[in-house]
């Protein structure tokens, strides 16, 4: 079965740092890899995705990610973070397009000044 | 506008009353998903379906059933609520060979 393993439960990060989520997944094939954003109260916004192509993928709000088969991870990047960042971030992953997406637990992200 | 659209927003019910979430979609997406969201456990699935008439369980599906009568309609019932039942339920829908997922604003349930 498909599992996401998100290591960080919680980080935080000054703004303009930058920033790291770590995302392992376990799946056999090449997974469709998926990183949402929800800030408090809110729903789910999808940042990025990957499924086939360029191992590296730009999102939306400056985040990209970086899927590395050979690690089995999917990692979020921001070159510098923004307090409008601080929100929890989700990766998820489906076995096939359309499929039903298994979420990790989550990383809190705290933006200091 | 177009998307995924869950009724109610909110709602409290006490310890072994009935509810029924219902989630609409005018999307044509075959495929329909109920999941539940508790602080530090992400997003879990409760129940799925892959078509009009068709639904199968997911990793928390105990305490609730769900219906599909109508391809764009998904409802997740409680027959007697349990407070290990609050949390945020959130409705998702997509379609086979297509990487778009719309999720819904989601339901705060609390059971008191």
């Amino acid at each position: 079965a498909q599992s996401v393993t998100q290591p960080d439960i919680h980080i935080t990060v000054s703004e303009g740092a930058s920033l790291e989520l770590r995302c392992n997944y376990s799946y056999g094939a090449t997974p469709y890899l998926f990183w949402y954003v929800q800030s408090p109260g809110q729903g789910l916004q999808l940042l990025l995705k990957y499924f086939s192509g360029d191992t590296l993928v730009q999102g939306i709000k400056g985040f990209e990610a970086e899927f590395k088969r050979s690690q089995s991870s999917f990692n979020l990047r921001k070159p510098s973070v923004h307090w409008s960042d601080a929100a929890e971030y989700f990766c998820a992953v489906s076995d096939q397009a359309g499929t039903a997406l298994i979420f990790g637990k989550g990383t809190t992200l705290s933006v200091s000044s | 506008n177009a998307g995924v659209t869950q009724t109610p927003k909110f709602r409290v019910l006490k310890t072994g009353q009935s509810m029924t979430l219902l989630c609409a979609q005018d999307m044509n997406h075959e495929y329909m998903y109920w999941y539940r969201q508790d602080p530090g456990m992400g997003l879990r699935l409760i129940h799925y379906s892959v078509g009009e008439g068709t639904t199968a369980k997911g990793e928390v599906p105990d305490g609730y059933n769900v219906s599909r009568l109508k391809k764009q309609n998904f409802l997740l019932g409680l027959e007697s609520a349990a407070p290990s039942q609050t949390s945020v339920y959130f409705c998702a829908s997509s379609y086979p060979g297509k990487d778009g997922y719309t999720f819904g604003s989601g339901t705060r349930l609390t059971v008191v």
